[in-house]
Order: C-alpha cells, then sequence, then structure tokens
C-alpha cells in the first residue's frame, strides 16, 4: 500500500545551523504535500506545503523542495532557532485514492541554543 | 474566529467505563478525523469521515466508536473494550471530502485530549 517515509527520526542541530528532513512517498499520483509542525502538548499544525506544478517553495526561513522523479520532498529550515525545536510532519494527502492523509513517522528536532 | 476544539484537555477513565471525547469545528469543513498519538510516536488513524452520516474505520478501530450526526461535530467514544487507551488523541478537519470528489488536502487539527486510566 502507500506509504510516506521520512527521515531522520531525531536532529539536533546548533542554533543558527540549518535542518534538512526528507520523506519519500509512494503513490505517483499525489500533487500535493504539507508539512506539519507540533509543539510539545499540542496538535500539529501547517508550517508550510508544495505541489507539483512547482519545484520549490520559500516562506522566510524555510522551505520545500519537491522532486517528483524521485518521489521525495524536503523541509529545509535555515538560521534555526530554540523555538523550532518541534516534531515534523511530512503528509502525502493524495495516497489511498484521495479520502485519507499518510503521515511520515517524524522527525524530533533539538536546536541547541 | 474559526477552528477546531477538543475537550475536555485531560480525561480521565476508570477501568470498564467508556468515555467520549468531544470534537467540533466551524470550519465548514467536510471531512474530519481521529488520531491516536503515543508517546514519542506519529499519528494513526482511528475513524474517518467524509460526509455527515458516514464514517469509515481507520488503521486502529478496534475499541472505538465514532457518529457524525452533524457536520461540525465528530464525537469519539473510548470504549472498554480498548485494553490500553492511554494515548494523546487529535482531531484533525479539512475542507474536501466525499460530497467534491476531490482529493484531500490540508488538515488542521484541534489541541488534543489526554486520556489517562485510573
Amino acid at each position: 500500500g502507500e506509504n510516506v517515509e521520512q527521515h531522520p527520526s531525531t536532529l539536533s542541530v546548533q542554533e543558527g545551523d540549518s535542518a534538512v528532513i526528507k520523506c519519500t512517498y509512494s503513490d505517483s499520483a499525489s500533487n500535493y504535500f504539507p508539512w506539519y509542525k507540533q509543539e510539545l502538548g499540542k496538535g500539529p499544525q501547517l508550517i508550510i506545503d508544495i505541489r507539483s506544478n512547482v519545484g520549490e517553495k520559500k516562506d522566510q526561513r524555510i522551505a520545500v523542495t519537491l522532486n517528483k522523479t524521485a518521489k521525495h520532498f524536503s523541509l529545509h529550515i535555515t538560521e534555526t532557532q530554540p523555538e523550532d525545536s518541534a516534531v515534523y510532519f511530512c503528509a502525502d494527502p493524495g495516497a489511498t485514492g484521495g479520502f485519507k492523509t499518510i503521515f511520515g513517522a517524524g522527525t524530533r528536532l533539538f536546536v541547541k541554543a | 474566529d474559526g477552528g477546531i476544539t477538543q475537550s475536555p484537555k485531560y480525561l480521565f477513565r476508570k477501568e470498564g467505563q467508556n468515555v467520549t471525547l468531544s470534537c467540533e469545528q466551524n470550519l465548514n469543513h467536510d471531512a474530519m478525523y481521529w488520531y491516536r498519538q503515543d508517546p514519542g510516536q506519529g499519528l494513526r488513524l482511528i475513524y474517518y469521515s467524509q460526509i455527515v452520516n458516514d464514517f469509515q474505520k481507520g488503521d486502529i478501530a478496534e475499541g472505538y466508536s465514532v457518529s457524525r450526526e452533524k457536520k461540525e461535530s465528530f464525537p469519539l467514544t473510548v470504549t472498554s473494550a480498548q485494553k490500553n487507551p492511554t494515548a494523546f488523541y487529535l482531531c484533525a478537519s479539512s475542507i474536501f471530502g466525499r460530497s467534491s470528489g476531490t482529493r484531500q488536502e490540508t488538515q488542521y487539527f484541534g489541541p488534543g485530549t489526554r486520556l489517562l486510566v485510573l
């Protein structure tokens, strides 16, 4: 069945460094890829998304890149800050015929001050 | 002020007791979802509903039940048959559902309910 693989599961960076999280999907018909950030004790919130008609999208310090040929998309966070520490989930909402979203397993990002 | 709300924030269940978690949205979304999250783990789908009066089992539906009598509401009951209910429960909604016939897009999550067993 369809799935989304997310790596790494844990990532520790120094404040000011960059962080990259990668996801690989299996459904070649998928065309929309969101990233969610979950802070401790809260629900996940959308931080950025990308559609298949573009290869990259940027919003201040975060960006997402998409490689449809290789079926992977990545989250890039530059100039990391302690408040970026959270769990990040990628997702493929188009999987399984489009009626439920497949989430990656999550990446726990630690930004050390 | 639109959004998705869950109540209560914390819930305690005694052995053999059924408990119901509330989820309400005023976003006019067709689709609603329930996920379970265990410590340090990802999101596992319990039930989802694409339209009023219809719902489908997710990956871990055993021991849970839902109803969708109104578009705005999707309560989850954790029954006594669920032997390990301690977890963080997240409700979500999405604008697209079966009525629109299109694929899913962004999901909007509530703040979650933490269920603990006494």
